[in-house]
């Protein structure tokens, strides 16, 4: 049980494109989700927070405007990349927590070159 | 706000030996909760154990413990019988604990510690 997806698992993009990625709790109902940005040999770097049906509290630092985050239910995230520059190309994971849990449970991760 | 430090970038020890990964961490909550996490080459995020604060007695999962010393705020890992697939990179992690059980709190991360294990 507490299985995460990401979708896609790797995408290439041009710069000035948009990309999203999502997430999805296969098997649980997802409270509250978190996506990561991770760069080589490098720890993992909280992005935001979000609860289904409400706007995602993005941490200081991270623009809002460029990585749109969308929790429509409670089994579904949705980061979106937009207007894609190579600085952007990194690796981003999501995590998922369910209610009466203080544990989150990690997706596999997408990966993200911008050209 | 939390922090969470991990001393050593990198670590090896041979196959079947043990080894004991370093972790301190600053807070003025006194709920909460700790983790280890394994990231293979993957790079899944895979837990590999769990300390709740308010618990004395050290966590241990098969051949993983912990030596968990709250006064000092030190979490130490200790993998023992160590086996290749235990190559990894590991984060040691922080969380507050939430009054209500309404999901979680978001995770402090250390900057990791890459154990090679060798044969």
């Amino acid at each position: 049980g507490a299985v995460v997806s990401q979708h896609p698992s790797w995408v290439i993009c041009k710069s000035g494109t948009s990309v999203k990625i999502e997430c999805r709790s296969l098997d649980f109902q997802a409270t509250t989700m978190f996506w990561y940005r991770q760069f080589p040999k490098q720890s993992l770097m909280l992005m935001a927070t979000s609860n289904e049906g409400s706007k995602a509290t993005y941490e200081q630092g991270v623009e809002k405007d460029k990585f749109l985050i969308n929790h429509a239910s409670l089994t579904l995230s949705t980061l979106t990349v937009t207007s894609a520059h190579p600085e952007d190309s990194s690796f981003y994971i999501c995590s998922a927590s369910r209610v009466f849990h203080n544990e989150q449970f990690f997706g596999p991760g997408t990966r993200l070159t911008v050209l | 706000a939390q922090t969470v430090t991990q001393s050593q970038p990198e670590m090896s020890v041979q196959e079947a030996e043990t080894v004991t990964l370093s972790c301190t961490y600053d807070t003025s909550e006194s709920n909460y909760y700790l983790f280890w996490y394994k990231q293979p080459p993957s790079r899944q995020m895979i837990l590999v154990i769990r300390q709740e604060a308010y618990k004395q007695q050290n966590a241990t999962e098969n051949r993983f413990s912990v030596n968990f010393q709250k006064a000092a705020k030190s979490f130490s890992l200790k993998i023992s019988d160590s086996q290749l697939g235990d190559t990894a990179m590991y984060f040691c992690a922080f969380m507050k604990r939430l009054p209500t059980q309404g999901g979680s709190e978001k995770l402090v991360f250390g900057k990791g510690t890459k154990l090679t294990v060798n044969p």
